[in-house]
């Protein structure tokens, strides 16, 4: 199917464990985003891409791992789960020239105990 | 740094016309976003503006002062379905948007 998927879209998981999140988009989009949102803080900027091979920090991106060999995947690894990363993750992607227009997957529901 | 505001809470009736307005202060602009999110849903976008003044898709119309680090998002005969959080993003250097906190618009009837 054509779009922006991702998975699991549930996950509970045990404080240090790693905990990958998987994203998968088929526009061939050219960049990729990694969002948590909490209540009271909206949507914070984990990571992006640019292209294959190429990542970059946003707002919040201690404790996370990002890589992107193809350009369809972006894939979300939190190496060491805590708490405070709670929360529901969102990817997203975009055209080159239309960053303004991201479209989002359906996100993930994360519980760290 | 960068900031983004605007209210987080807005309530109104159906076929009542609402205003989001969000100011917003980031070292670099190119654009302001919005985007609608229903509870339990992905966001999905709404409008852009890149220039000045005001643009218009159907009930929903975003208008834009950049002198004035300004914007809103104008909701007309406001329906059910409307009620969803709204949010501001700005473009900041052509790569990645900034997101605002939100603001949840409550329609009753």
């Amino acid at each position: 199917d054509a779009g922006i998927t991702q998975s699991p879209r549930y996950k509970i998981t045990e404080t240090g464990r790693q905990v990958t999140l998987m994203c998968h988009q088929t526009w061939s989009h050219s960049y990729m985003f990694w969002y948590r949102q909490d209540l009271g803080h909206g949507l914070r900027l984990i990571y992006y891409s640019a292209a294959a091979d190429i990542t970059d920090k946003g707002e919040v991106p201690d404790g996370y791992v990002v890589s992107r060999s193809k350009t369809e995947n972006f894939p979300l690894t939190l190496e060491s789960a805590t708490r405070s990363q709670t929360s529901v993750y969102f990817c997203a992607s975009s055209e080159p020239r239309g960053q303004e227009t991201q479209y989002f997957g359906p996100g993930t529901r994360l519980l760290v105990l | 740094g960068q900031s983004l505001e605007q209210p987080s809470e807005v309530t109104a009736v159906e076929g009542a016309i609402v205003q989001i307005n969000c100011t917003y202060q980031t070292s670099g602009f190119y654009g302001l976003s919005w985007y609608q999110q229903h509870d339990g849903g992905a966001p999905t976008f709404l409008s852009y503006n890149a220039l000045d003044g005001l643009e218009e898709t159907g009930r929903f119309s975003s208008f834009l002062s950049r002198s004035d680090s300004y914007g809103y998002l104008l909701l007309q005969e406001l329906q059910m379905k409307d009620s969803a959080s709204y949010f501001c993003a700005v473009n900041q250097a052509g790569t990645a948007l900034i997101f605002g906190k939100g603001t949840t618009l409550s329609v009753s009837s």
